[in-house]
């Protein structure tokens, strides 16, 4: 069974310092991964997702994620972060069975403080 | 562009009441999700409709968990009668069906919270 698993349930930076979310995955079969992030209040919004092409994934936001298969990783990262990027981050994980069916991680909190 | 569109936003009811949300996907979308995300929690899918039809319903309690897609495009779920544990925000995604692939982005809506006294 895949699983997602999120190390830290709330992370803490400065404004202007790098965000690191970890992320790693439970899979049998190579995976599809995604990164959600839901603000206060609002439905969860696509950051950006790794689909078997390129290993290093750029999505919104200035945010990027590196697929390590070695590690089972998934990590995101923004090398500034901004007070708007305080929200709520979601992994998620899919199977290729022919639909898209995700498994979420328990989510981090990201808290930017000036 | 409309987004996916759910009502109430918040709903409080006591135990054994019964419940219903309600979602408009995003037009032209043919495949629709509920998902439940427990306080800390990510999301969990609850049932996934193609179409008219619900292709993956094993996450969904269906002692009193119940839900429809009429026509193809909106959706209710219905709990009845709800219990303490429901107490959940209720999320519906769409996302249109391309190649029948994992990689279809779902789009979500803002969610119902249902807080059960």
């Amino acid at each position: 069974a895949q699983s997602v698993t999120q190390l830290g349930s709330h992370v803490s930076v400065s404004e202007g310092a790098l965000v690191l979310l970890r992320c790693n995955y439970s899979s049998s079969v190579p995976p599809y991964l995604f990164w959600y992030v839901q603000y206060p209040n609002q439905g969860l919004q696509l950051l950006l997702k790794y689909t078997s092409a390129a290993t290093l994934v750029k999505g919104i936001n200035g945010f990027e994620a590196e697929f390590k298969k070695s590690e089972t990783s998934f990590h995101l990262t923004k090398p500034s972060a901004h007070m708007s990027d305080a929200a709520e981050y979601f992994c998620a994980v899919s199977d290729q069975r022919g639909y898209n069916k995700l498994i979420f991680g328990a989510g981090t909190r990201l808290a930017v403080h000036p | 562009e409309a987004g996916v569109v759910q009502s109430p936003r918040y709903k409080i009811i006591e135990k054994k009441q019964p419940v219903a949300f309600w979602c408009n996907p995003i037009s032209g979308h043919n495949t629709l999700y509920w998902y439940r995300q427990n306080l800390g929690q990510g999301p969990e899918l609850l049932i996934r409709y193609e179409n008219e039809e619900a292709v993956d319903d094993s996450q969904l309690p269906k002692d009193r968990f119940s839900a429809e897609r009429l026509k193809g495009v909106d959706s209710t779920l219905k709990i009845q009668p709800a219990e303490l544990g429901d107490s959940a925000v209720y999320l519906c995604a769409s996302s249109a069906l391309l190649a029948r692939g994992p990689t279809d982005t779902q789009y979500f809506g803002p969610g119902t919270r249902l807080t059960v006294l």
